[in-house]
């Protein structure tokens, strides 16, 4: 069946360190594919998307590419603020995987000034 | 903007007592989810109304019912709580599936 698998946390950077949390998939058809984040205290939050092969979705100064061909959607951020702390889950989407979500086991990152 | 909206915020029972949790979108999203966040396990399906009058069973249904009330309103129900299910419940919401959720704040429900 359909799967995420996230790199495993905790992780905890310095301020302007370079972030990558690496996600893989396994999926039956061709998914969509999303980054959440989560706040303390609070639900997730759609942080970006790719929807098709070679996408790259970004925001906030996060990006994530779409790599059919090593099955993944690693998020990166070139430079990390004290505010980028949170939980962060990878999630796929397959309407051939039966119209669920499929949700990564969530990675937390600390970043220290 | 109210989004996704859940009540109550905080609750605890003691076991074998009965609760439902209450989850209302306004954004005329067509389905909707209940999914439980525990550590380490990230989030488990429980239930999905893909439209309005169906449900359909997730990951981990077992101990708990879903009520679709109208297209704003999707409820889940314990009936006889267990300690198992102390969790983070969260419901969210999307226009169809497959699409981006949108989530609620979540319900910390503790068991005794």
């Amino acid at each position: 069946g359909d799967s995420v698998t996230q790199m495993e946390g905790p992780v905890t950077l310095s301020e302007e360190a370079c972030l990558t949390i690496n996600c893989t998939y396994t999926a039956t058809g061709y998914p969509s594919l999303f980054w959440y984040v989560q706040y303390p205290g609070e639900g997730l939050q759609l942080l970006l998307k790719a929807t098709k092969a070679d996408d790259k979705g970004s925001n906030k100064g996060f990006e994530a590419t779409y790599r059919k061909e090593t099955t993944s959607f690693h998020l990166e951020k070139g430079s990390v603020q004290v505010s980028d702390s949170a939980v962060y889950f990878c999630a796929l989407s397959d309407r051939l995987g039966g119209n669920q979500f499929y949700f990564g086991t969530g990675t937390s990152l600390t970043v220290i000034p | 903007n109210a989004g996704v909206t859940q009540t109550p915020k905080f609750q605890v029972l003691k076991t074998g007592q009965s609760m439902t949790l209450q989850c209302a979108q306004d954004m005329n999203h067509n389905s909707m989810y209940w999914y439980r966040q525990d550590p380490g396990m990230g989030l488990r399906l429980i239930y999905y109304s893909a439209s309005e009058g169906t449900t359909d069973k997730g990951e981990v249904p077992n101990g708990y019912n879903v009520s679709r009330l109208n297209k704003r309103e999707f409820s889940l129900r314990l009936e006889s709580a267990a300690p198992s299910q102390t969790s983070v419940y969260f419901c969210a919401s999307s226009g169809t599936v497959n699409q981006p959720q949108h989530f609620g704040d979540g319900t910390r429900l503790s068991i005794l």
